[in-house]
């Protein structure tokens, strides 16, 4: 199995609060692992993406932050939050064809 | 870099009838080409995938067409049932998947 687990589900948050996400992953050891951000009625933007424990490459500047600190577990981060946060976050695992999780949706008000 | 773009961001088609749902690529240097769908609150599933050396792969009910001459995509569906109402994602890459880029998507609805 490579069932993805994201949560919570959903989450409403104010402005300035933390965010804590949670991805974690089942199946072959290692996997890549990515966090994208859903925008309503756009594409997939891709955050962050990570090939093991403790590497994180960030594709955009802004205000999160991920880490990784087990084989599976990939966790989104953000220290105080801001209204343009919200979305749908997704993670994802895989080399080339990617598989994803349920998704996270934030509101931020 | 990678821009991605769908042709038309909503589609309605009649239950039974074939869908076509297009996309736009700009980097002559992609291979890999996959189409994801998004049901509503859900995670994006993978339907089908296509390399560059491709023009054409076909899957249950559905086909992917690549030209790369024009850089253009296309998902066919067949027989459009309820069920394939979601939003329909195509997705570039030039290699590995972190370098996918994804069109902004395609909403289809199925008419009864």
């Amino acid at each position: 199995s490579q069932t993805i687990h994201q949560w919570p589900a959903t989450l409403v948050q104010p402005v300035g609060s933390p965010l804590s996400l949670e991805c974690t992953v089942e199946g072959t050891s290692n996997p890549n692992l990515y966090w994208y951000r859903q925008a309503a009625g756009r594409g997939l933007q891709l955050l962050f993406y990570s090939v093991g424990i403790g590497q994180i490459s960030s594709e955009v500047p802004q205000n999160l932050s991920a880490s990784r600190p087990q084989d599976r577990q990939f966790i989104l981060s953000s220290k105080k939050l801001l209204l343009s946060d919200s979305g749908f976050y997704l993670c994802a695992r895989g080399a080339n064809v990617l598989t994803f999780g349920a998704g996270s949706r934030l509101t931020v008000l | 870099g990678e821009s991605v773009g769908l042709h038309l961001p909503t589609l309605s088609v009649q239950e039974g009838d074939n869908s076509i749902i297009n996309c736009a690529y700009s980097n002559s240097a992609s291979d890999y080409f996959i189409w994801y769908k998004q049901e509503s609150g859900k995670g994006p599933q993978f339907i089908i995938d296509i390399r560059s050396n491709m023009d054409k792969r076909q899957g249950q009910r559905v086909t992917v067409l690549l030209n790369k001459t024009v850089k253009h995509l296309s998902l066919q569906i067949a027989a459009t049932q309820p069920g394939d109402s979601a939003v329909y994602f195509c997705a570039v890459a030039p290699g590995s998947a972190r370098q996918l880029t994804f069109g902004s998507g395609t909403q289809l609805t199925v008419l009864p």
